[in-house]
């Protein structure tokens, strides 16, 4: 069936520092790779979103490539700030599956100012 | 505000009550799903509505919940009897499918359910 691994946290980082979360897939068929981001004391919210190999989704600062030759979507950002503190899901939806999510099991990130 | 909402945001309950959460989608917005979340765990897909029709439910929806979206526009689910080990968020969110292609999910604030 279709997973999503995702790196575990906690990861605490300085401000400015450069951030990698990993994220790994297995689907069948062609999913659409998503970056969901919960911030303390809210709801999920859509960070940002790839539909086809090679596709890169961009938002607020952060990046993700869809890569299916090795089914990642490592979500990346250059400088991160005291307000990106958060957690993260990596998650993908498929055609196939009625498009409800399967969700990664998250990934707490901690900004040092 | 258009976004999902849901209520009540917190319930708590003792065991073997039963309780029903409510989730109201953004206007025009076909697919209605929900998703439960427990502590340090990603959310995990319940079941889903297309319209007011039910289409799919997950094997961890247990015959102790149900869920209806009786005009294709708000949705309750209600849990029986409930265990201790339903505490989790219970999480609302809608989409615009179209005919093609899949949808993106906007999701509620969700409701916090802790069962004494």
């Amino acid at each position: 069936g279709n997973s999503v691994t995702q790196m575990e946290g906690p990861v605490t980082l300085s401000e400015e520092a450069f951030l990698t979360i990993n994220c790994t897939y297995t689907a069948t068929g062609y999913p659409s790779l998503f970056w969901y981001v919960q911030y303390p004391g809210e709801g999920l919210q859509l960070l940002l979103k790839a539909t086809k190999a090679d596709d890169k989704g961009s938002n607020k600062g952060f990046e993700a490539t869809y890569r299916k030759e090795t089914t990642s979507f490592h979500l990346e950002k250059g400088s991160v700030q005291v307000s990106d503190s958060a957690v993260y899901f990596c998650a993908l939806t498929s055609y196939s599956s009625a498009s409800k999510i399967i969700f990664g099991s998250g990934t707490r990130l901690s900004i040092r100012p | 505000d258009t976004g999902v909402s849901q209520d009540p945001r917190h319930k708590i309950t003792k065991r073997g009550q039963n309780v029903t959460f409510r989730c109201d989608p953004i206007s025009e917005h076909n697919r209605l799903y929900w998703y439960r979340q427990t502590l340090g765990q990603g959310p995990e897909f319940l079941t889903y509505f297309q319209n007011e029709a039910q289409l799919e439910k997950s094997r961890l929806l247990s015959d102790r919940f149900s869920a209806e979206r009786p005009k294709g526009s708000f949705s309750t689910l209600e849990i029986q009897r409930t265990e201790q080990g339903d505490s989790a968020m219970y999480l609302c969110a809608s989409s615009l499918a179209l005919a093609r292609g899949t949808d993106t999910q906007y999701f509620g604030p969700g409701t916090r359910l802790t069962v004494l």
